[in-house]
């Protein structure tokens, strides 16, 4: 299996701008995941879904986050409009639920807001 | 609530010697444990995770861990440290009796281990 994958890997854009984040969770995971990493606040989850539907979006900052899970392979996490403080490393993890219940991270999307 | 709390921020070890990394938990109910590590620019991996039985786990790169309920600790360990082994550690908790999936991740304590 390739792991968790998420794109883009790198994004830097501008304040006010959209942002989409992307994720790929390990086949046959029911359970997907959103952190945020920063140096400030640490690791921080924003919100998870189990078998597609949204669970606990408690962690989620404000109104101009989203996220979507529209299948069991794919999930976005979206930002509109952007502000710098938005600036932190992105993951997504997924996980089996009845299982191992062990979350398996993706490499992350470092998102630099100017 | 449930929170993790690793109380040092960095842990230094030379080389070959035993290193210990401190973790401590607060759940309501029962927890399940886990210990990640983070390579530089690197998601987390997961390294070994305590649901039940044997208090002490065993798990990748020759690390263990031992659970005390009494304490309320999960302390990662290694009887030999390497280099290779100097990274940013997370320990993480779930509580089980609440069906909160979300794990409550610690600050982190960064290893390094000089040769």
């Amino acid at each position: 299996d390739a792991g968790v994958i998420q794109s883009p890997r790198h994004e830097v854009t501008e304040m006010g701008q959209e942002v989409t984040l992307r994720c790929k969770p390990i086949s046959g995971h029911n359970s997907l995941f959103w952190y945020r990493q920063t140096m400030m606040r640490g690791l921080e989850l924003l919100i998870y879904f189990n078998n597609n539907v949204p669970i606990d979006d408690s962690g989620m900052p404000e109104d101009r986050f989203s996220a979507k899970m529209p299948n069991a392979s794919f999930s976005t996490l979206k930002i509109q409009p952007s502000e710098p403080r938005d600036s932190a490393v992105y993951f997504c993890a997924s996980s089996f639920e009845g299982g191992a219940y062990e979350q398996y991270f993706g490499p992350g999307t470092r998102l630099t807001v100017t | 609530a449930q929170s993790v709390a690793q109380p040092e921020d960095q842990v230094n070890v030379a080389e070959g010697n035993p290193l210990t990394v401190k973790c401590t938990y607060s759940v309501s109910g029962n927890p399940y444990l886990f210990w990640y590590v983070q390579y530089p620019n690197r998601g987390l991996q997961f390294l070994l995770k305590y649901i039940t039985g044997d208090n002490l786990v065993k798990g990748s790169y020759g690390f263990e861990a031992e659970f005390n309920k009494s304490q309320t600790s999960f302390h990662l360990k290694k009887p030999s440290a390497l280099v290779s082994d100097s990274a940013l550690y997370f320990c993480a908790v779930r509580d089980m009796d609440t069906g909160r999936r979300a794990l409550t991740f610690g600050s982190g304590t960064r290893l390094q281990v000089q040769p």
